[in-house]
């Protein structure tokens, strides 16, 4: 079974870069026709995509986002990553790896706080 | 990109009766060469990552109870929930996966019990 799992500080100051891993078990990132990406949600808000890659590293960000993200992926250990750089206390969220798929399933990380603050 | 929109924001139902959330997208999201719809509604509760429930615009989820149905094609989409219970209190998303992998999603719609 599918499993993700987001890591990283859950705390970032502002203008430094917001740094997540995701870990991936039950299966290779190396699959195809697999994507993996990262959904954001800031406290009592709605769902935002920041963005998604293949294993390849061909990469799709939110234009809101493009300037600031990077998502990459190490397919030797089976992980991907977000970078969000010069953040501010909106980015203050909960991150979500997920897996989305062509058909509208998205399996989902438990996802990790992230909050921006001095 | 694709904006999804949903109305209301927020609504009050009382247990047993029928709640309506409204999706509508800025573009249409049906495939001709398919027919299909590639719009999907979400479920979310407190702490937990969202639940898909509709997919295909109007397929449940396995093991998704048959009191959630999905309606509407090309921009205009409905998630109705019939006889309502106390556990369906949650927030709903519409997300649009059209542009797949650049999908996105409505700003949800709160539902409670009135």
């Amino acid at each position: 079974q599918l499993q993700l799992q987001e890591s990283g500080p859950g705390l970032v100051k502002p203008s430094e870069t917001l740094s997540l891993t995701c870990t991936v078990s039950g299966g290779s990132i190396s699959s195809s026709p697999y994507y993996w990406g990262w959904i954001r949600q800031p406290p009592g808000k709605g769902l935002e995509w920041i963005g998604t890659i293949y294993y390849t590293g061909t990469t799709f960000y939110n234009p809101s986002l493009k300037s600031r993200v990077t998502i990459s992926v190490d397919t030797s250990k089976n992980e991907f990553s977000l970078k969000l750089t010069s953040v501010t206390a909106a980015d203050t969220a909960v991150y979500y790896c997920a897996r989305p798929l062509s058909d509208g399933h998205i399996n989902w990380g438990q996802g990790t706080l992230v909050t921006v603050s001095s | 990109d694709i904006v999804m929109t949903q109305s209301p924001d927020s609504l009050a139902v009382s247990l047993g009766e029928t709640a309506t959330i409204n999706c509508k997208s800025s573009q249409t999201i049906l495939f001709n060469s398919n027919n299909k719809n590639y719009l999907g509604w979400y479920q979310q509760k407190p702490g937990q990552p969202p639940k898909l429930l509709i997919y295909w615009a109007s397929t449940r989820e396995s093991g998704v109870p048959d009191r959630f149905s999905g309606s509407g094609s090309g921009t205009d989409f409905t998630l109705t929930i019939s006889s309502l219970q106390a556990e369906d209190v949650a927030v709903y998303y519409c997300q649009q996966y059209h542009t797949f992998p650049r999908n996105t999603f409505g700003q949800g719609t709160k539902l409670e019990i009135k």
